[in-house]
């Protein structure tokens, strides 16, 4: 079916260790999105992509990497985990134009002991 | 960002009655909103949106009021259901802006049997 899936949906990791989320869109949307959700803060945008090979930084960018080589996926590499990255991932994408809703992933709740 | 989780506003409503939902959006250029709702364990769920243009939009069982002199937007749910239970949040778009929203604090709505 179409749409939007992120992997995996629960990560525990330890600090120091390099772990990637991926996710995967079938809409063949442009503009993809990649949120952290924690208790007191809401959804803060960390990165942001509007095409294949084009990223930019969201709120909250520090300590994370992205890539789009294709445009249908937009993985989210955390180089060296740390405890307050502990949170609930949101992947989300968007067609081009104005007045575009994003669509969202289900999420992944990473740990990061 | 906005405070959710702990911090949530929480409506409570007799299962069959009418919901509203009031959100104050913050930018007076914004001109696309759109309302989303999440449930426990899920991504954010695209209800329904309303352009600048309009003041009112109705969708199945909800309704999306804009009132741009004050800045606020309200989502109206008939006749509520137990499967109405979550947590609701507003975002705003503005043209120049690109795809990028920005969220409300959200609200959440318990429908009581």
């Amino acid at each position: 079916d179409a749409g939007i899936t992120q992997s995996p949906r629960y990560k525990i990791t330890e600090t120091g260790r390099q772990v990637t989320l991926m996710c995967h869109q079938t809409w063949s949307h442009s503009y993809m999105f990649w949120y952290r959700q924690d208790l007191g803060h809401g959804l803060r945008l960390i990165y942001y992509s509007a095409a294949a090979d084009i990223t930019d930084k969201g709120e909250v960018p520090d300590g994370y990497v992205v890539s789009r080589s294709k445009t249908e996926n937009f993985p989210l590499t955390l180089e060296s985990a740390t405890r307050s990255q502990t949170s609930v991932y949101f992947c989300a994408s968007s067609g081009t134009g104005v007045s575009q809703p994003q669509h969202f992933g289900d999420g992944t709740r990473l740990s990061i002991l | 960002g906005e405070s959710v989780g702990l911090h949530l506003p929480t409506l409570s409503v007799q299962e069959g009655d009418n919901s509203i939902i009031n959100c104050a959006y913050s930018n007076s250029a914004s001109d696309y909103f759109i309302w989303y709702k999440q449930e426990s364990g899920k991504g954010p769920q695209f209800i329904i949106d309303i352009r600048s243009n309009m003041d009112k939009r109705q969708g199945q069982r909800v309704t999306v009021l804009l009132n741009k002199t004050v800045k606020h937007l309200s989502l109206q749910i008939a006749a509520t259901q137990p499967g109405d239970s979550a947590v609701y949040f507003c975002a705003e778009n503005w043209a120049m802006g690109g795809n990028m929203l920005t969220f409300g604090g959200g609200t959440r709505l318990m429908v009581k049997p």
